[in-house]
């Protein structure tokens, strides 16, 4: 079975602070990727990345940095948070097309409060 | 840019009744579907995926979605809803590219959909 795990399930940050979420798969999977999940708004993606040190921007992109050093392990970096980054982030991890089923495969994810 | 509108946001339904939950998007070129759920307190899961071939695809636990390419839709079906089906469900679609290491999912909003048992 897949599994993509995240490194705290709950985080409670001040206003300011410098932010790291983990995320670790152990597929082996080329595609990772960063999502928030809000009420009403579903899943927007903040970054993906396809390759190591690759990565490209989503469709929210401000206030966030991402770092992808090793395969297996993407984090999602708020550089300075804020109260309007209070979400659930998830991530999730894909194969190649072609020769895997091109799902992605969830974390459980972090839901971040910051005050 | 593609785009995916999930048209219920929440839906209530008795045990039995049958379900219907509507998704349109909005790309040009060829597709990927999905229809993930998230059961409460659990991690988002696949439900089923279209790739190609036949329109009508079965996903886990009696779902099943029909592709109507004309209609740029993806509905999801189920003939007898029961409680545990009770969950969030995301539409998202992938646009399908040459580089098969690229493409990005968008999804819907989500559905929320109450089983009264």
């Amino acid at each position: 079975d897949v599994k993509v795990t995240q490194s705290s399930r709950y985080l409670v940050k001040r206003t300011g602070e410098k932010v790291f979420l983990e995320c670790v798969q152990d597929m082996d999977h080329e595609n990772m990727f960063w999502y928030r999940q809000d009420p009403g708004l579903g899943l927007r993606l903040i970054y993906f990345s396809y390759d190591v040190k690759m990565k490209e921007k989503g469709d929210i992109p401000e206030g966030y940095s991402v770092s992808r050093e090793k395969k297996e392990r993407f984090s999602l970096i708020l550089e300075s948070a804020s109260t309007n980054q209070t979400s659930m982030y998830l991530c999730a991890s894909r194969g190649l097309a072609g020769v895997s089923s091109y799902e992605q495969y969830f974390g459980p994810g972090t839901r971040l409060t910051v005050t | 840019a593609q785009s995916v509108s999930q048209h219920n946001h929440h839906v209530i339904l008795s045990e039995a009744a049958s379900l219907e939950l509507g998704c349109n998007y909005s790309y040009g070129g060829t597709v990927n579907l999905f229809w993930y759920v998230q059961y409460p307190g659990q991690h988002l899961q696949l439900l089923l995926k279209y790739f190609s071939g036949d329109p009508l695809v079965k996903g886990i636990k009696g779902f099943e979605a029909e592709f109507i390419k004309s209609k740029f839709s993806f509905n999801l079906r189920k003939p007898s809803v029961q409680w545990s089906d009770t969950a969030e469900y995301f539409c998202a679609v992938n646009a399908k590219s040459v580089n098969t290491n690229a493409g990005k999912s968008t999804f819907g909003d989500g559905t929320t959909l109450t089983v009264k048992p």
